[in-house]
């Protein structure tokens, strides 16, 4: 059984940074980052969902176009743990923000999520 | 990127079939067999419902089916019942190595 438990800051003043962290735990055995990509996705209230972008274990990573310039995703193979930081937010930032294990091309393990409102 | 096209909302009664398309292009849906297909309930996760067109992961029912024609993309939901009423969004790969979501579709169960 896989779980993803993810915490960061829930309120922002604009142009401050975003910085989120997921936890992996994975039963089944260890070195559980390995073989994944592992993705940031956000929902802005009452809203579709957005894909952020993605890293895999050895820390390649994806960015969504428009949003390229001020993301980062980062991995702890140590903690078994995966970060996001974006920069320079505005309250158009203001979301719920997922992170999730991705099986091939699909999430198949999501966090719980974390509202973060960026307002002044 | 711009979100694949999705209907804002489908209604059935229960025990009906409905099915939801996802319209993307060429350099996305059309080009890859890597849609998948999410359900949500308000204030919970996204649930992967299906993977690449039309595989489901364990544990979803088999009343869920996708498939893919050129640059479209269905989702079916076949003996629908009350629990299926969510938010159900696709998505894709793309050529840019990035993915798309859809615009969402409220599933109603009437």
């Amino acid at each position: 059984q896989v779980q993803l438990q993810q915490w960061g800051a829930g309120l922002l003043k604009p142009s401050e940074t975003l910085s989120l962290t997921c936890a992996i735990y994975d039963e089944s055995y260890a070195g559980s980052l390995s073989g994944y990509y592992w993705s940031w996705i956000r929902q802005p209230p009452g809203k579709g969902l957005e894909w952020i972008g993605e890293i895999n274990h050895s820390g390649s990573t994806n960015y969504n176009p428009s949003l390229k310039s001020r993301v980062t995703i980062s991995l702890d193979t140590s903690k078994n743990q995966f970060s996001l930081k974006l920069s320079s937010v505005t309250a158009a930032d203001t979301a719920v923000y997922y992170c999730a294990r991705d099986l091939g091309s699909a999430s198949d393990y999501w966090g719980q999520g974390t509202l973060v409102i960026v307002s002044s | 990127q711009s979100a694949l096209t999705q209907p804002a909302s489908v209604s059935g009664s229960p025990g009906q079939s409905i099915t939801i398309s996802c319209t993307g292009t060429s350099s996305d849906v059309g080009g890859y067999n890597y849609v998948s297909w999410y359900q949500q309930h308000p204030g919970k996760a996204p649930k992967l419902m299906i993977y690449d067109v039309s595989n489901r992961p364990s544990g979803v029912s088999n009343r869920f089916s996708g498939s893919n024609s050129g640059n479209t993309a269905s989702l079916t939901i076949s003996g629908l019942q009350a629990e299926d009423e969510a938010d159900y969004y696709c998505s894709s790969y793309t050529r840019s190595s990035t993915y798309v979501f859809g615009t969402g579709t409220k599933v109603t169960v009437l």
